[in-house]
């Protein structure tokens, strides 16, 4: 497709359940970002992708999340355990030029975790 | 502080208004700064890029960054309904750091 792609685009969930949203970013993007959306807030980095590796990964707020971009095309942002404060919009976004912030963002997956 | 501040509003406009959104950080070392708009349930999309100080104009829109005073701001001529969004601050240093977001001013503009 033309843009990034995010699926699912909701997800809820039981507290204490493993969590894996699914991110495809536009065709010859090398960097790829995950953002946290809080209702009311900005966008939160959590972390970012140079090809296959983690380039920063300080935004991830703990041991729960992780995330993977194996070949350097689509990335997995995977959370365990969840809890109800994980409960936002999960934003993915891909960059053709690194590192000056001109992000194209999917549509976000919705997690609510109950 | 935080490192980007931004009025989230919301703030609300006739039809044909100018509008003014604007932003402060702290950060000195940020260079890039941008503005995207995210409608309701959407992903932000970028609306304005400048790379250090000056004025950035894109028929409607007019973006200025003053480094000196650590603040950005951007100008909506004849705003219209459909300008009616959340207008999100965004600001990056060199070298491989993350963009940080405000936290959005949300627009309405009504006919």
């Amino acid at each position: 497709g033309a843009g990034v792609s995010q699926t699912p685009s909701n997800k809820v969930t039981e507290k204490g359940k493993y969590v894996e949203l699914r991110c495809d970013p536009i065709s010859g993007h090398t960097a790829l970002y995950w953002y946290r959306q809080s209702l009311g807030q900005g966008p939160e980095f959590l972390i970012y992708f140079q090809g296959t590796g983690a380039a920063d990964d300080s935004g991830l707020p703990n041991d729960r999340f992780f995330a993977v971009r194996p070949e350097g095309s689509v990335s997995t942002l995977k959370i365990q355990r969840t809890e109800r404060g994980d409960s936002a919009v999960y934003l993915c976004a891909s960059s053709l030029k690194l590192n000056t912030g001109e992000l194209f963002f999917g549509e976000g997956s919705r997690l609510t975790v109950l | 502080q935080k490192e980007v501040e931004q009025d989230p509003g919301p703030l609300s406009v006739p039809e044909g208004a100018i509008v003014s959104l604007n932003c402060t950080y702290s950060n000195s070392a940020f260079q890039y700064f941008m503005w995207y708009r995210q409608y309701s349930r959407k992903g932000p999309e970028l609306l304005m890029y400048t790379y250090s100080s000056g004025n950035k104009e894109d028929g409607r829109f007019t973006a200025q960054v003053d480094k000196s005073s650590k603040y950005i701001s951007l100008f909506i001529r004849d705003s219209q309904p459909s300008d009616s969004a959340t207008y999100l601050c965004a600001m990056s240093a060199s070298g491989g750091t993350a963009l940080i977001f405000g936290k959005g001013t949300t627009l309405s503009v009504s006919s």
